[in-house]
């Protein structure tokens, strides 16, 4: 059974703090890893998508690395805004999976204090 | 473009009561989804369809079934409902079914009593 498993479960900033958190992935036949920022009563909407080793992506103050012969994504928050305050989800496909079969991992919840 | 559109946004069942789970969208996407989401265990993907014409089981599809009508629609329906399918139901489509974005609809939150 594949597993994504994304740390810490949940994180508390003080407004202008940066963080990051991450996601670990299984690392054999990797094909993708997506991600997600969810806020609470609204649908996720994609952040990124990832296919090679060494990505880096940025969208304003949020950024992501992907190691994928390790089999982790970090994604960082520089300069965390009250707005950011969300859930950030990963999500994992590899070669042989089932198509369109992306595995979610549980989230990372954060909340960002003015 | 409205993007991916569920209906209803709330549903309340008894046990036993059949419905069907309503999604569209206008963003020519092949591939379409259902996913269920539950406190603690994240997203989870109950079918999905590659393409116009085919459908998949995911990881939870026991007490489901799944039409695909046309490009644009995918229904889910429950035929007899149970209280472990209390949850909130998100529809989702990508243009391409690994590579690709997957866009969410806004969800449809159902109670089954």
């Amino acid at each position: 059974i594949l597993n994504v498993e994304q740390s810490p479960q949940s994180l508390h900033v003080q407004e202008g703090d940066s963080t990051n958190f991450t996601c670990s992935f299984p690392s054999s036949n990797f094909y993708a890893l997506h991600w997600y920022r969810w806020e609470t009563a609204k649908s996720p909407e994609a952040l990124f998508v990832m296919t090679l080793n060494g990505d880096e992506k940025k969208k304003g103050r949020i950024s992501a690395t992907l190691n994928t012969k390790e089999g982790y994504s970090y994604l960082y928050i520089k300069g965390s805004q009250p707005e950011d305050s969300a859930t950030y989800l990963c999500a994992f496909t590899n070669y042989g999976g089932s198509q369109g079969n992306l595995i979610f991992g549980k989230g990372t919840k954060l909340s960002v204090k003015p | 473009n409205a993007g991916v559109t569920q209906t209803p946004k709330f549903q309340v069942l008894k046990t036993g009561q059949s419905m069907t789970l309503q999604c569209a969208q206008d963003m020519n996407h092949n591939s379409m989804y259902w996913y269920r989401q539950d406190p603690g265990m994240g997203l989870r993907l109950i079918y999905y369809s590659a393409s116009e014409g085919t459908t998949d089981k995911g990881e939870v599809p026991n007490g489901y079934n799944v039409s695909r009508l046309n490009k644009r629609e995918f229904s889910l329906r429950l035929e007899s409902a149970a209280p472990s399918q209390t949850s909130v139901y998100f529809c989702a489509s990508s243009a391409d079914p690994v590579e690709d974005t997957q866009y969410f609809g806004p969800g449809t939150r159902l109670t089954v009593l």
